[in-house]
Parts: structure tokens; C-alpha cells; sequence
């Protein structure tokens, strides 16, 4: 089945700095490739996604790039703020319906 | 609209006990799932269904049993609990594939 390996586990960045997150995966059929944030004690959240037809996104502060060739993609958040610390999933899907493959979890902390 | 419930949001079980989770959904989704989540382990896909009447094994479906008797509700069960089992269980929907998962709120299961 599907491997999804995320780096790093933890992340610290001071307030106004860029913060970056990555998740390299096995399946080259991988098509779908979404970021969830969780905030504590609440349900995961998608703040954005790319298939596999597309190398790069970005909506506001947050983009997503993609590698196919080496199997990995990353997520890179700008001028971090406080309301940013949370704890970041990568997933990874087939396009089938067994769901999605989640990477363990990033946990950022944005220092003031 | 409620989008994704579920209940109870807590339960406390000795092991041994049964007891059967429940996920609601008013967004037309044909696709339902349940997952586990376990500190520093991400979430992993216990079992799927691709509409109603039907149901799939994911990665960890040993001790869990799952109906989808109508479309809106995915029911997830445990015929006798095991301290293993003690986790948060989410239960996600998606309208097609690959799409976004809507997270309900979670459930936070002791196992004693």
C-alpha cells in the first residue's frame, strides 16, 4: 500500500517567517495530494490541495508544490502568524475510494 | 446545514463492552468513512463505504464492524473493546473521487 513519509515532526519559526513542510510518498498512481490543519481538540481541516496535472498552487499566504518525478510534495506557509500554530497533515490519494493516506503530522509553532 | 456529526463526542468502556459510533451527514456525500487517530500516528482509514448498502476494509479493520443502512449514516462498531482501541475516531465524507474530506468533530473513546 500507499507510504507517506512527513518532515519535520516539529517545526518552529518566529512570527513573520516562512515555514516549510514535507511529504514524500510511494505510489507513483498518487493523484490527489491535500494539506489539513488541525487546531487542538478540533477536526482536521483542509486548507489546500493539488493533483497531479499541476506543479504548484497558492491561495493567499499558503501554496502547495509538487514533484511526480521524485515523489514528493511540500507545503509552504508565508509571513507565519499565531493563529498559523496548529498541527499539519499531508495526504496522499490513488483516486480510489480507500480513502486517503495521512503522513504522521507536523506540529508548528509560531514563536512571537 | 449540520454537515458531519457524529456521536457520542465522548465514551468511557471497560473492556470487554460494546458500543457503536455514529456519523451523520445532510450533505448528499456517497462516500463515508471512519478513522483512528493516535498521537505522533496520523490518521489511519479503518473502514470505508461508497454508498449505501455497502462497506470496505481499510488499513486497521481488526475489532471494528461498520453499516451503511442509509445514505446519510455510517455506523462504526465494537463488539468488545480492547484498551488498544482507546483513540479519537473521525468520520469523514466526500462527494467523488479524489475530492476533499469533510472531518466530523470526533469521538474520544477510553478503553479501560
Amino acid at each position: 500500500g500507499e507510504n507517506v513519509e512527513q518532515h519535520p515532526s516539529t517545526l518552529s519559526v518566529q512570527e513573520g517567517d516562512s515555514a516549510v513542510i514535507k511529504c514524500t510518498y510511494s505510489d507513483s498512481a498518487s493523484n490527489y495530494f491535500p494539506w489539513y490543519k488541525q487546531e487542538l481538540g478540533k477536526r482536521p481541516q483542509l486548507i489546500i490541495d493539488i493533483r497531479s496535472n499541476v506543479g504548484e498552487k497558492k491561495d493567499q499566504r499558503i501554496a502547495v508544490t509538487l514533484n511526480k518525478t521524485a515523489k514528493h510534495f511540500s507545503l509552504h506557509i508565508t509571513e507565519t502568524q499565531p493563529e498559523d500554530s496548529a498541527v499539519y497533515f499531508c495526504a496522499v490519494s490513488g483516486g480510489g475510494a480507500d480513502g486517503l493516506t495521512f503522513g504522521k503530522g507536523t506540529h508548528l509553532i509560531i514563536q512571537p | 446545514n449540520a454537515g458531519v456529526t457524529q456521536t457520542p463526542k465522548f465514551r468511557v468502556l471497560k473492556t470487554g463492552q460494546s458500543m457503536t459510533l455514529l456519523c451523520a451527514q445532510d450533505m448528499n456525500h456517497e462516500y463515508m468513512y471512519w478513522y483512528r487517530q493516535d498521537p505522533g500516528m496520523g490518521l489511519r482509514l479503518i473502514h470505508y463505504s461508497v454508498g449505501e448498502g455497502t462497506t470496505a476494509k481499510g488499513e486497521v479493520p481488526d475489532g471494528y464492524n461498520v453499516s451503511r443502512l442509509k445514505k446519510q449514516n455510517f455506523l462504526l462498531g465494537l463488539e468488545s473493546a480492547a484498551p488498544s482501541q482507546t483513540s479519537v475516531y473521525f468520520c469523514a465524507t466526500s462527494l467523488g473521487l479524489p475530492n476533499e474530506q469533510f472531518f466530523g468533530p470526533g469521538t474520544r473513546l477510553t478503553v479501560l
